[in-house]
């Protein structure tokens, strides 16, 4: 496609289920990054990838949060047990690599834990 | 139900006239900026960024603007038009991974 894509849009989980959200980002881009953007507030990195290869988890608020992007190209963020807090937009972005190069965004997953 | 969250600092303006939209910065280290720009419903859109080693960059409409000195950014939009209605985030990034820390946000309001 001609953008990042991510799916689902919208994603309802009851507390402590685990989740899966997709990011297909942009072809041949070799960095990929994931945000986390809590109502009314800017994204917060998560985690960061270079290809395959996890380069910055910093951002992970817990082990519950793991990331994967095994062919360096589609990643999926998965969130176990999920709880309350976890509630939030979660951002994608890729861009073709290093640091001053434009990230481009998907429209995100908005996860709602009840 | 949602949590209520921070309410962002909002500028309005008029239809046709110059908007100023300011930030600062944390990171003395970080040496690539870039505003975004984001709608409802939507992930952040790319409007301009600007490297260190300049202190203004223009676009169409847009112009960035960066002070070293006091760590502070700016985004002027001209003739500021309804589609222009959104919330804008400064971002900062260091050229080592490109790992984007973003600003509080702007809500800019334009009236018809």
């Amino acid at each position: 496609g001609a953008g990042v894509s991510q799916s689902p849009r919208y994603k309802v989980a009851k507390r402590g289920q685990d989740v899966a959200l997709r990011c297909d980002p942009i072809s041949g881009h070799v960095s990929l990054f994931w945000y986390q953007q809590a109502l009314g507030q800017g994204p917060e990195f998560l985690t960061y990838f270079q290809n395959e290869a996890q380069l910055d988890k910093s951002g992970l608020p817990s082990d519950r949060f793991f990331a994967e992007r095994p062919e360096g190209s589609v990643s999926t963020l998965k969130i176990q047990r999920t709880q309350q807090e976890d509630s939030a937009v979660y951002l994608c972005a890729s861009s073709l690599g290093g640091g001053l190069t434009e990230a481009f965004f998907g429209q995100g997953t908005r996860l709602t834990v009840v | 139900g949602e949590s209520v969250g921070l309410h962002l600092p909002t500028l309005s303006v008029q239809e046709g006239d110059n908007s100023i939209i300011n930030c600062a910065y944390s990171n003395s280290a970080s040496d690539y900026f870039i505003w975004y720009k984001q709608e409802s419903g939507k992930g952040p859109q790319f409007i301009i960024d600007i490297r260190s080693n300049m202190d203004k960059r223009q676009g169409q409409r847009v112009t960035v603007l960066l002070n070293k000195t006091v760590k502070h950014l700016s985004l002027q939009i001209a003739a500021t038009q309804p589609g222009d209605s959104a919330v804008y985030f400064c971002a900062e990034s260091s050229s080592n991974t490109g790992k984007l820390i973003f600003g509080q946000g702007t809500t800019l309001q334009v009236k018809p």
